[in-house]
């Protein structure tokens, strides 16, 4: 199973942009990535996810670099809601069980 | 819509009691999964349903655990003569189908904590 990299934490201001990267240097070429994030106490929730191309939707847009082996999350204006664990997912090699890591923290500021 | 919902959302009990963990999950969801979360970890898997059938348990930590979907909704997890390290938050997703391609909608976990 592809394994995913990711920093311990991240700061941001409010009303900026936070870029959360992530390698997946071992993502082989149909495999998804995925991106969720658990607020305190909360379970995990849904974020974006793709394959190839850049993703766009209500929430956060993702990058994901030709070769594939990285990507960026990005939030386009954080806000102090958007403080949680942050978790780049690459699933098992039968798409059937996230592979959670220990996730970024985002601390959004005022 | 209704999401997926998780009861009791706290359970205390002794060592070596036995618990069952409730999930249920978004109607129209085929594909069902149990996580289970320690403190300061990410979520970690331990049995997905498609279907009725539990058709990957690999991630079951040994045999007091269990786990059915009788009806193809509604699933329980079962704890046998719990230990103290059974301590943590389990969660129950479900998504549209199986696959990679199809997003796991969880909810809110059930804390166990084992005296």
């Amino acid at each position: 199973d592809a394994k995913t990299t990711q920093p311990p934490s991240m700061d941001c201001a409010e009303g900026r942009a936070a870029n959360l990267p992530c390698n997946h240097s071992t993502i082989s070429g149909n495999e998804y990535v995925y991106w969720y994030r658990q607020i305190h106490s909360q379970g995990p929730q849904y974020i974006i996810h793709g394959l190839k191309n850049n993703e766009t939707n209500e929430m956060a847009s993702l990058i994901i670099t030709e070769d594939r082996k990285s990507s960026t999350l990005i939030l386009p204006h954080a806000t102090l809601r958007d403080t949680a664990v942050y978790y780049c997912i690459v699933p098992n090699q039968a798409g059937t069980a996230l592979i959670f890591g220990k996730g970024t923290t985002l601390s959004v500021s005022s | 819509g209704a999401g997926v919902s998780q009861t009791p959302s706290n359970k205390v009990t002794e060592k070596g009691k036995y618990v069952e963990l409730r999930c249920d999950p978004i109607s129209g969801h085929t594909a069902l999964y149990w996580y289970r979360q320690s403190l300061g970890q990410g979520p970690e898997f331990l049995i997905y349903f498609q279907g009725t059938g539990a058709a990957d348990d690999s991630g079951l930590p040994n045999d007091r655990f269990f786990a059915v979907r009788p009806e193809g909704s509604v699933s329980t997890l079962k704890i046998q003569r719990t230990e103290r390290g059974d301590s943590a938050v389990y969660l129950c997703a479900s998504s549209l189908a199986l696959g990679r391609a199809y997003e796991q909608y969880f909810g809110p976990g059930t804390r166990l904590t084992v005296t």
